[in-house]
């Protein structure tokens, strides 16, 4: 039973480039979450989406970046003209249903580490 | 806002020896808390949570945790470790009713023989 893919893994890109991270979560999970760690911090929520649709995107920054999870395939985090700044490792997580952290666990993904040059 | 801290960067560690990682946390009310591990090219999986009722939560892997509301702390703990156990370390805290989860910057422990 495979985990939450990430791919891909390490991504370098330079300034003004765009990038694309991918995230295909665990068989039978509709739910997805991205988080972001800048250098030195903890994870931070982004973003929150079930199929065809973004149920919380309060974390995400309003220019530049957007999250989509289509009816098929992964979902895609998307940075647009990238600076510096976005450099980062971006976490994937799923869970099976919509809930609480009190009665659905978040399966993480192993990360896309994007470098900006 | 809720906040989390992990003191330690980088602790290292002797095989068999025990293992203590810190971690306090900023919240107005008591949250759930979490710690999660990573091991090189994985993903981030879950060693224990807390939400209420006993203070001291096993986990998996010869871990547990102690909940200390007067110090606002949830630390880590393991008797003896094991080679096995060298990766980096992530206390995470959420609030009730909620899915957002915040983590600490982590802790990286490297096991020596």
């Amino acid at each position: 039973n495979a985990g939450v893919m990430q791919n891909p893994r390490h991504l370098v890109r330079r300034r003004g480039q765009e990038a694309r991270l991918r995230c295909s979560p665990m068989k039978g999970h509709s739910h997805v979450y991205w988080y972001r760690q800048l250098p030195e911090e903890g994870l931070k929520f982004m973003v929150y989406l079930q199929k065809e649709n973004i149920i919380d995107e309060s974390g995400m920054p309003k220019e530049r970046f957007s999250a989509e999870f289509p009816k098929e395939g992964p979902s895609i985090l998307r940075i647009q003209q990238v600076v510096r700044g976005d450099s980062a490792a971006y976490f994937c997580a799923s869970s099976s249903s919509r809930g609480t952290l009190g009665d659905n666990e978040q399966f993480f993904g192993p990360g896309t580490r994007l470098t900006v040059l | 806002a809720q906040s989390v801290t992990q003191p330690d960067i980088h602790i290292t560690v002797s095989e068999g020896a025990s293992l203590e990682l810190r971690c306090n946390y900023s919240y107005g009310a008591t949250p759930y808390l979490f710690w999660y591990v990573q091991s090189p090219g994985q993903g981030l999986q879950l060693l224990l949570k807390y939400f209420s009722g006993d203070t001291l939560v096993q986990g998996i892997k010869g871990f547990e945790a102690e909940f200390k509301r007067s110090q606002s702390s949830f630390n880590l703990r393991k008797p003896s470790v094991h080679w096995s156990d060298a990766a980096e370390y992530f206390c995470a805290v959420g609030p009730l009713g909620d899915y957002k989860l915040s983590f600490g910057a982590g802790t990286t422990v490297t096991v020596r023989a």
